[in-house]
């Protein structure tokens, strides 16, 4: 089953607007990631919070993790119409051995930006 | 660097045929991985591997075998391809931190 739960599941936005996904997930975790994939492609890793960490920046892009709440919220500000892809959040679990190489992603959040 | 490269990019098949998907990666990576995504969800983990000769089964992996006898390599077979394993094919190589994606492979079971 999935790890993660992503809300909301389709946000539609203009450009010049910030935008907001939030990501659930359910065991404990080495670190939480956010990944970009454009339709039809490969995904892109875009920043990395682990789980001693409580916010991370990356250019416009803005993580938040509150492990008492497992959850995490990806803010992405002042958006453009290149940002238009889909989102996903993928936890490194501490749960069943080793770590690496293994991320339980969310079913994902689709972003729409408008110009 | 080439990254993770994956062959090939779309394949039919019909109902119990058997296949190869490539994957290679010239990172040096120890890590590599095997995921499924069907529409409108996220990733699902087939098999991973910790480094050359260790795999270990992940989320999905009935009806997938895989092996790693070098560091850069990690195919993954379909012993009887069934309608149910039509999908969209994404392998990742890593570091003990973010993974690295290769283009996918678009496979139709019919």
């Amino acid at each position: 089953s999935q790890q993660g739960e992503e809300d909301p599941q389709a946000l539609s936005i203009q450009e010049g607007e910030n935008a907001t996904m939030n990501c659930s997930y359910k065991t404990s975790i080495n670190n939480l990631q956010w990944y970009r994939q454009n339709s039809g492609r490969g995904l892109v890793h875009l920043i990395l919070i682990r789980s001693n960490e409580r916010e991370k920046h990356s250019g416009r892009l803005r993580v938040t993790l509150d492990t008492s709440k497992k959850s995490s919220s990806l803010l992405i500000t002042a958006s453009r119409a290149a940002d238009t892809a889909s989102y996903f959040c993928a936890t490194s679990s501490r749960v069943g051995g080793t770590s690496y190489g293994k991320l339980t992603f969310g079913q994902g959040t689709i972003l729409t930006v408008h110009p | 660097n080439a990254g993770v490269t994956q062959t090939p990019k779309f394949q039919v098949l019909k109902t119990g045929q058997s296949m190869t998907l490539q994957c290679a990666q010239d990172m040096n990576h120890e890590y590599m991985s095997w995921y499924r995504q069907d529409p409108g969800m996220g990733l699902r983990l087939i098999h991973y591997s910790v480094g050359a000769g260790i795999t270990d089964q992940g989320e999905v992996p009935n009806g997938y075998n895989v092996s790693r006898s070098t560091t850069e390599d990690f195919p993954l077979r379909l012993l009887s391809a069934a309608p149910s394993q039509t999908s969209v094919y994404f392998c990742a190589s890593s570091t003990r931190s973010e993974q690295y994606f290769g283009p996918g492979t678009r496979l139709t079971v019919t």
